[in-house]
């Protein structure tokens, strides 16, 4: 199984809306990512879980927390959104000092 | 700070002509290296990738890729491309953090024509 499950695959979300994504992998992978992609971008990374603790955070704004409840689960949760933070949003796991896999992304919608 | 360009923005070729997408990275050591697909809306794909040893890597969907140290490159290639490889192609970085910190490229977009 090497597959990375986002949920949902569509969010459309008012500025004054919490909501939350999630992602979910099974392969016993150690690290976890959140990316943000505006189209026609590449993927820009927003922060890195390794074992389970926040590794790498790249001054994202505190209107995006992160959490990692286990070794298996990703949320990312939204609160306060500007329309600027559409974007398709990528959820990847690896193993520690490997390649990275990722899910099918939460297209997100702010309005 | 570690930088990818991949200096094509947009490359069209014909079906089964062979491809080149060039990927040039700017770091002190060598890094780890990938290759990763997108089509529209949906996720990246990983084609390849290179840790260590030989520097000539053979991916998935008849992809290859060719480590240069001196040139700082990583190019892909394909002999003969097929209709479906029209997507979007990013080259990536991973530096620091025991290789956690990815860093991609701009992307090439591939069109292929009948």
């Amino acid at each position: 199984d090497t597959e990375v499950t986002q949920t949902p695959k569509h969010l459309v979300m008012g500025m004054t809306n919490k909501k939350s994504l999630k992602c979910e992998q099974h392969m016993g992978h150690r690290a976890m990512y959140w990316y943000k992609q505006k189209a026609k971008k590449p993927p820009e990374l927003m922060f890195v879980y390794s074992y389970e603790k926040l590794s790498i955070n790249e001054s994202v704004p505190s209107r995006f927390s992160p959490e990692c409840p286990n070794s298996s689960l990703l949320n990312l949760h939204l609160h306060a959104l500007q329309p600027e933070d559409s974007a398709l949003y990528l959820c990847a796991s690896s193993q520690v000092d490997r390649e990275a896999f990722f899910g099918q992304g939460t297209r997100l919608t702010v309005v | 700070a570690q930088s990818v360009t991949q200096p094509d923005i947009h490359i069209t070729v014909s079906e089964g002509a062979s491809l080149e997408l060039r990927c040039n990275y700017s770091y002190g050591a060598t890094p780890y290296l990938f290759w990763y697909v997108q089509s529209p809306g949906q996720g990246l794909q990983l084609l390849l990738k290179y840790f260590s040893g030989d520097t000539l890597v053979q991916g998935i969907k008849g992809f290859e890729a060719e480590f240069k140290r001196s040139q700082s490159s990583f190019n892909l290639r394909k002999p003969s491309v097929h209709w479906s490889d029209a997507a979007e192609y990013f080259c990536a970085v991973a530096v620091d953090n025991y290789g956690q910190n990815f860093v991609f490229g701009p992307g090439t977009r591939l069109s292929v024509l009948p």
